[in-house]
C-alpha cells in the first residue's frame, strides 16, 4: 500500500533561516509526487509536481527536490509569510486515482 | 474565476440528519473529488468522479453518496449522519491525473 511520511511535523525557523522539510514515500510505480501549501482554514495550494528521480522545481524562496525514495521541500531565506502547513502527495501505479497524502508539516516562521 | 467553490463552509448536524454538501468548478476540469481532513490524518479520498456522469469510491466511502449530473458540480451527501463524520471535507478538481488539483476553501461538518 502507497505510503507517505512527512518530517519534521512541526518546524519553527526565524526568518532567513533556511531549512529543508522531509516527504519520505513508498510506492508501487511513481507516477507524480506533490507538494502543497495549507494555510489554517483553507484549502491546499498547489506548489509543485515531481516525476522522476533528480528532478528539481523552484519557486521564490521553495525548491522541491526528488530521489526514488523521499523529497526534500527546501526553504531559503524564509518570511513569516511563509508559515503554513506543507503536504506531500504521491500517486502511484496502483489505484491511480488516489492521491495519498502525508499529514503534513507545520511550519513557523517568527519574525 | 471562482475556481472551486464549496457549499456552505459551515454546518451542525444531529445524528441521523441528513444534507448535502455542493462543489462547483468553473475550470471545465474532467476530474473532480471528495476529501476529508482530520487532526493528525492526512487528506483521505471519499469519492471522485472522472467525467460527467461517473463516480467511484475512493479510499474511505462508508457512509458517503456521490453525484455528477453536470461536469461542473460534484454533490456529496450524508444519508444519516454519524459523530464519526465530523470533519473537513474538501472538494478538488483537475484536468487529469497527473495534473495539479485545485481545491475548494473546505466546509467544517460538525454532528452532535
Amino acid at each position: 500500500e502507497d505510503q507517505v511520511t512527512q518530517s519534521p511535523e512541526a518546524l519553527r525557523l526565524q526568518e532567513g533561516e533556511s531549512s529543508s522539510l522531509n516527504c519520505s514515500y513508498t510506492v508501487s510505480g511513481l507516477r507524480g509526487l506533490f507538494w502543497y501549501r495549507q494555510d489554517p482554514g483553507k484549502g491546499p495550494e498547489f506548489l509543485f509536481t515531481l516525476y522522476s528521480a533528480g528532478e528539481e522545481k523552484e519557486k521564490e524562496r521553495l525548491k522541491a527536490t526528488l530521489t526514488k525514495k523521499e523529497s526534500f521541500l527546501h526553504i531559503t531565506a524564509p518570511k513569516p509569510e511563509d508559515s503554513a502547513t506543507y503536504l506531500c502527495a504521491v500517486r502511484g501505479q496502483g489505484g491511480s486515482e488516489k492521491l495519498v497524502f502525508g499529514k503534513g508539516t507545520k511550519l513557523t516562521v517568527n519574525p | 474565476n471562482a475556481g472551486v467553490t464549496q457549499t456552505p463552509k459551515f454546518r451542525v448536524l444531529k445524528t441521523g440528519q441528513s444534507m448535502t454538501l455542493l462543489c462547483a468548478q468553473d475550470m471545465n476540469h474532467e476530474y473532480m473529488y471528495w476529501y476529508r481532513q482530520d487532526p493528525g490524518m492526512g487528506l483521505r479520498l471519499i469519492h471522485y468522479s472522472v467525467g460527467e456522469g461517473t463516480t467511484a469510491k475512493g479510499e474511505v466511502p462508508d457512509g458517503y453518496n456521490v453525484s455528477r449530473l453536470k461536469k461542473q458540480n460534484f454533490l456529496l451527501g450524508l444519508e444519516s449522519a454519524a459523530p464519526s463524520q465530523t470533519s473537513v471535507y474538501f472538494c478538488a478538481s483537475s484536468t487529469g491525473l497527473l495534473t495539479e488539483a485545485f481545491f475548494g476553501q473546505g466546509t467544517r461538518l460538525t454532528v452532535v
